[in-house]
């Protein structure tokens, strides 16, 4: 089925410091989304993309979806404890109302 | 803003008994997808919904069954229930098109 390898698997940063994660597909997409699950908390959207090449920001956090649309990443700046999480990218396996296939997740944790 | 309901937030079982778990979407979304989530892992697809008619199907067991009501919600029923059941249970809600907004989730144990 499909598959979206999702990297790095976990993170350890410094509070203040920048982050960058990627998630890529063998498949092409029409749409990539990014959500961050606190934990025992459902996954929060945080941004969606539609478009190859779109560059989508959402306060400190930015997204690009890949030229190819295979592939996508979340960069997000000055980190702060808060975005302690796992943040999984998704895709739907087809257009319209049809279910989410999600990454394995990057578990981020910031050190203060 | 409305965010999706779910109920219990916790529930304890015993193996082979049975379990309800109930959605309640964002008002005027008319799609709604259960998943599973077990420790560790990513959420997993079961089954959806959308307009009260089954619309897609995926690693549900034969255990489980779901529907959607008149009134949008949705409701998961579980028997039989096995030690691997026991996992987080999202229900998410969608207008259509792409994004889903997830509940909080029900977390079942399984002992």
């Amino acid at each position: 089925g499909q598959q979206l390898n999702q990297s790095p698997q976990s993170m350890f940063i410094q509070e203040g410091e920048d982050v960058s994660m990627n998630c890529t597909s063998s498949s092409i997409f029409n749409t990539w989304l990014w959500y961050k699950q606190d934990p025992g908390e459902g996954p929060v959207l945080l941004i969606a993309l539609y478009k190859a090449g779109e560059l989508t920001s959402n306060g400190r956090l930015t997204a690009q979806f890949g030229i190819t649309r295979k592939d996508s990443f979340l960069n997000i700046s000055a980190s702060i404890p808060s975005d302690v999480g796992i943040y999984f990218c998704a895709d739907q396996l087809l257009s319209g109302n049809t279910p989410l296939v999600f990454g394995k997740g990057t578990r981020l944790s910031v050190i203060a | 803003a409305a965010g999706v309901i779910q109920s219990p937030r916790h529930l304890i079982k015993e193996k082979r008994e049975t379990a309800t778990l109930k959605c309640y979407p964002i008002p005027r979304h008319d799609t709604v997808y259960w998943y599973q989530q077990g420790p560790g892992q990513d959420p997993q697809f079961l089954i959806s919904f959308y307009e009260k008619m089954q619309s897609d199907k995926g690693s549900i067991p034969d255990r489980f069954s779901a529907q959607q009501f008149s009134d949008y919600h949705s409701e998961l029923n579980m028997s039989s229930l096995e030690l691997g059941d026991s996992a987080l249970y999202f229900c998410a809600s969608s207008p259509g098109g792409t994004k889903q907004f997830f509940g909080p989730g029900t977390r079942l144990t399984v002992l």
